[in-house]
């Protein structure tokens, strides 16, 4: 079975500075997806940017991005110019590459809860 | 919808009582998912639908957890005779097939047991 490891309970950063969450993973397969969300004190997860394990890119949307290494098996999720809007709870998530029962699902890490500063 | 929708947003409930949550998924999902956050935890999967299939049930974590999804949309999921460790936030998530961009979650069930 995958696990989702994030080590990082809790981090702080000060506005318009840079972070980065941490997150490894430990699974036997060669092709899968890796997902960042945010959650928010109203409670609901929103994506923030997701992986595709065969693409050795790093994913980007505007000021997050991604840091993924295959090999290692980490993928870290860096804010750029964090805003006080950014504070939340960050989950790390998995997901096989079949689309069919269990395998469909996510599997989350425990999430680091970050703090913006001002 | 345009989002999922869960209701109620916060319930209280006494030790032994029954409680049903509801979770309406956004309209063309096929697949439905519930998951349990307890305090300091990650998201711990209860529960999958997808389309007509029989559901997998492999994470709930005993008899008294039940969930049905009638016609393919709205689902409900029950807990019997509450325990003050099923206190925790429910949340539900729906996708496409696929599952290709990932889950949109719903804002979830607080659920206090007293």
């Amino acid at each position: 079975a995958q696990t989702v490891t994030q080590s990082q309970p809790e981090m702080s950063v000060q506005e318009a500075e840079t972070v980065t969450l941490s997150c490894t993973y430990d699974t036997s397969e060669s092709d899968y997806y890796l997902f960042w969300y945010k959650q928010p004190p109203s409670r609901q997860m929103i994506l923030v940017i997701r992986q595709e394990a065969y693409k050795q890119q790093n994913a980007t949307e505007n000021r997050f991005s991604v840091n993924f290494q295959k090999a290692a098996k980490s993928f870290s999720l860096k804010i750029s110019d964090s805003q006080l809007g950014d504070a939340a709870m960050y989950f790390c998530a998995y997901r096989s590459p079949s689309y069919t029962g269990t395998a469909s699902k996510l599997t989350f890490g425990t999430g680091t809860r970050l703090q913006v500063t001002l | 919808g345009a989002g999922v929708s869960q209701s109620p947003s916060n319930k209280v409930t006494e030790k032994g009582k029954d409680v049903e949550l509801r979770c309406d998924p956004i309209s063309g999902h096929t697949a439905l998912y519930w998951y349990r956050q307890s305090l300091g935890q990650g998201l711990e999967f209860l529960i999958y639908f997808q389309g007509n299939s029989a559901p997998d049930k492999s994470g709930l974590p005993s008899d008294r957890f039940s969930a049905e999804r009638t016609g393919g949309s709205v689902s409900t999921l029950t807990i019997q005779r509450t325990q003050q460790e099923d206190s925790a936030v429910y949340l539900c998530a729906s996708s496409t097939r696929d599952n290709y961009y990932g889950y949109t979650f719903g804002s979830g069930t607080r659920l206090t047991v007293v």
